[in-house]
């Protein structure tokens, strides 16, 4: 099946320093990747979408320069956090769409992030 | 806009069980919807998924059935097991979307005891 990777699986970071999260689409070429966050006991609330080549396309409250995706290539996908806060700390999780037509996303285990 | 509402949790029951996880729907047309499991301290897997009315998703003993008429995906299993405590997702992905995005319900833990 689909696998999706993310690297690392926990990160622990200084206020102020910037965070490089990558997710991986290991058997499938995935042209859109998704990244999402979440809080804990809540929801997954969607931050971005991002189109292999091309600008990711941001959620509304979701500060483009602060959360920075860049998607290189059909099985890379990257967000940096920079400059994080300890608001910033949270689970942090990515998920690929495997071809054209196909509307099934595919998860990664997700990484999580504190900030002290 | 589209949306999905699921029951609050937690939910915690006996091992084997009856499941019942309702979960309804706000969406423009005919969107796909998903169910989708966390268990602790990983990501999400997709259970199941139905993408047209009437169409019934099924996987490991879970079962679901779009309900065009009630716009519910109501998440059923007969007999459930320990190895089934987890969180519960509700998910559709929107008729307008290119990209496929997906919207998530608020999640359901699910406990069952020994």
């Amino acid at each position: 099946g689909a696998v999706v990777s993310q690297h690392p699986s926990r990160v622990i970071c200084k206020s102020g320093t910037s965070v490089k999260i990558e997710c991986r689409s290991l058997d499938f070429q995935a042209t859109t990747m998704f990244w999402y966050r979440q809080f804990p006991k809540q929801s997954l609330m969607l931050m971005a979408t991002s189109n292999e080549g091309s600008k990711a396309t941001y959620e509304q409250g979701v500060e483009k320069d602060k959360f920075l995706i860049n998607h290189a290539s059909l099985t890379l996908s990257t967000l940096t956090v920079t400059s994080a806060h300890p608001e910033d700390s949270s689970f942090y999780i990515c998920s690929a769409r495997s071809g054209e037509g196909g509307d099934t996303q595919y998860f990664g285990p997700g990484t999580r992030l504190t900030v002290l | 806009g589209d949306s999905v509402t699921q029951m609050e949790g937690p939910v915690t029951l006996s091992e084997e069980a009856f499941l019942t996880i309702n979960c309804t729907y706000t969406a423009t047309g005919y969107p796909s919807l998903f169910w989708y499991v966390q268990y602790p301290g990983e990501g999400l897997q997709l259970l199941l998924k139905a993408t047209k009315a009437d169409d019934k998703g099924s996987n490991k003993g879970f079962e679901a059935t779009y309900r065009k008429e009630t716009t519910s995906f109501h998440l059923e299993k007969g007999s459930v097991q320990v190895s089934d405590s987890a969180v519960y997702f509700c998910a559709l992905s929107p008729v307008y979307s290119s990209a496929s995005k997906i919207i998530f319900g608020s999640g359901t833990r699910l406990s069952i005891r020994p």
